[in-house]
């Protein structure tokens, strides 16, 4: 069936240092791939999203790179902030509509 | 923006009782809605995919009879969690697909059984 891998599951940086998360995904025909920022007992937020006939996205501090050959996906956090630190979400859908299958998550800590 | 209400956002309830929880499109039509239940620093689990109109269908390992789902309508779907012990407890949420726009989150509901 349909899997996400996401690493770290912790990730720990220093104010102004660079975040990076990484995700694998199973289904070949998985074409949307959302990331998500998740404060406790909230519901997640879409931070940024990329479609399979794009091979990077950024956004501000904010980039996700896609790799459909090898099936990765990755979040990039540049200039990190002590606000950026929340569990982040990697996920992937099937035709942006299908069910959504999220990874285990990663519990960035920015450090003042 | 598309909103999806989700009600009640935390309940207590007893041991063997039933509970449902609302999620209801406000401002689209909801045609699939999907259901996640998230333990404490875990991920979001899936659930099941409730379509208007017809049966959902359940993702392996989840007890359809337990967790009775229903999409009577194109803006109500409703998650009842029958016969409810302490390891249902959990924080459940929905998520409406919106057409090619995405995914639309509840604010989730933070179920206790004692």
């Amino acid at each position: 069936g349909e899997n996400v891998e996401q690493h770290p599951s912790t990730l720990s940086v220093q104010e102004g240092d660079s975040a990076v998360i990484k995700c694998t995904y199973s289904d070949s025909a998985s074409n949307y791939f959302p990331w998500y920022k998740q404060e406790l007992g909230k519901r997640p937020q879409l931070i940024i999203d990329i479609r399979s006939n794009v091979g990077e996205k950024k956004d501000q501090r904010i980039a996700v790179t896609l790799n459909k050959t090898a099936k990765h996906f990755s979040l990039h956090i540049t200039e990190t902030q002590p606000e950026d630190s929340a569990v982040y979400f990697c996920a992937a859908a099937y035709n942006q509509g299908g069910k959504l299958i999220f990874g285990q998550g990663t519990e960035l800590s920015v450090k003042p | 923006g598309a909103v999806v209400s989700q009600h009640p956002s935390w309940v207590i309830c007893k041991s063997g009782t039933s509970v449902k929880i609302e999620c209801r499109s406000l401002d689209f039509q909801a045609t699939t809605m999907f259901w996640y239940r998230q333990f404490p620093k875990q991920s979001l689990m899936l659930m099941a995919t409730s379509n208007e109109g017809s049966k959902a269908t359940y993702e392996q390992g989840v007890e359809k009879d337990k967790f009775l789902i229903n999409h009577a309508s194109l803006t109500l779907s409703t998650l009842t969690v029958t016969s409810a012990h302490p390891e249902d407890s959990s924080f459940y949420i929905c998520s409406a697909r919106q057409g090619a726009e995405g995914y639309t989150f509840g604010s989730g509901t933070r179920l206790t059984v004692v």
